[in-house]
């Protein structure tokens, strides 16, 4: 199924733990980025990528990583978990990003808790 | 920082009737897009309206935009129990081509 692919589902960590939450989309799309949600604060967004190779800082990206080797694949890493860092994650791609005209699929998302 | 400020907060209608949300926004944009997110499932792409357009429709969605005032509406027409949902306007910036999102009205619609 075409779509944005988000695993795992529901992770649980402890505080200073390492992990990588995975995203992988089959629609050539050139432009991939990861969120955060939070209750009463929307959406933020982490970090993104216009192309393989090129990644860029959104307006949250402390504590995580991110890299894109190929156009599919964009995982995020969560460098030492931090009860802050609790929270839905969201992985979302788009056809591409410099003409702007297009809207974003978004993968189902990743429930993190840190305890 | 948010760009777009959506209003009402919360909004409840009996089925059949209209909903209007209002979206604001501080910055010049390249389009503004709405998406809907049912509780706890991923965002789904509804409308995206570009800078020089002024109105859109698709389905019983009508969406404005008036970018002399930096606001937008969403205009759901005979809504449905389905409708309900939280609906978030994002903004796309002229320049940094970041979307970016506000904090969503939830709309629930009374059988």
């Amino acid at each position: 199924n075409a779509g944005v692919t988000q695993t795992p589902k529901f992770q649980v960590l402890k505080t200073g733990q390492s992990m990588t939450l995975q995203c992988a989309q089959d629609m050539n799309h050139e432009y991939m980025s990861w969120y955060r949600q939070d209750p009463g604060m929307g959406l933020r967004l982490i970090h993104y990528s216009v192309g393989a190779g090129i990644t860029d800082q959104g307006e949250v990206p402390n504590g995580y990583n991110v890299s894109r080797s190929t156009t599919e694949d964009f995982p995020l890493r969560l460098l030492s978990a931090a009860p802050s860092q609790t929270s839905v994650y969201f992985c979302a791609s788009s056809l591409e990003h410099r003409l702007g005209g297009y809207g974003y699929t978004f993968g189902s998302g990743t429930r993190l808790t840190v305890v | 920082s948010q760009q777009g400020e959506e209003d009402p907060q919360a909004l409840s209608i009996q089925e059949g009737e209209n909903a209007t949300m209002n979206c604001s926004y501080k910055t010049s944009i390249n389009n503004l897009q709405w998406y809907r997110q049912n509780s706890g499932r991923g965002l789904v792409h509804l409308i995206l309206i570009r800078s020089n357009e002024r109105e859109k429709h698709s389905g019983r969605l009508r969406v404005t935009l008036d970018t002399s005032k930096k606001s937008s509406s969403l205009l759901i027409t005979a809504s449905r129990a389905a409708d309900t949902a939280s609906y978030f306007c994002a903004t796309m910036g002229g320049s940094n081509y970041k979307l970016t999102f506000g904090k969503g009205t939830l709309l629930t619609v009374n059988p």
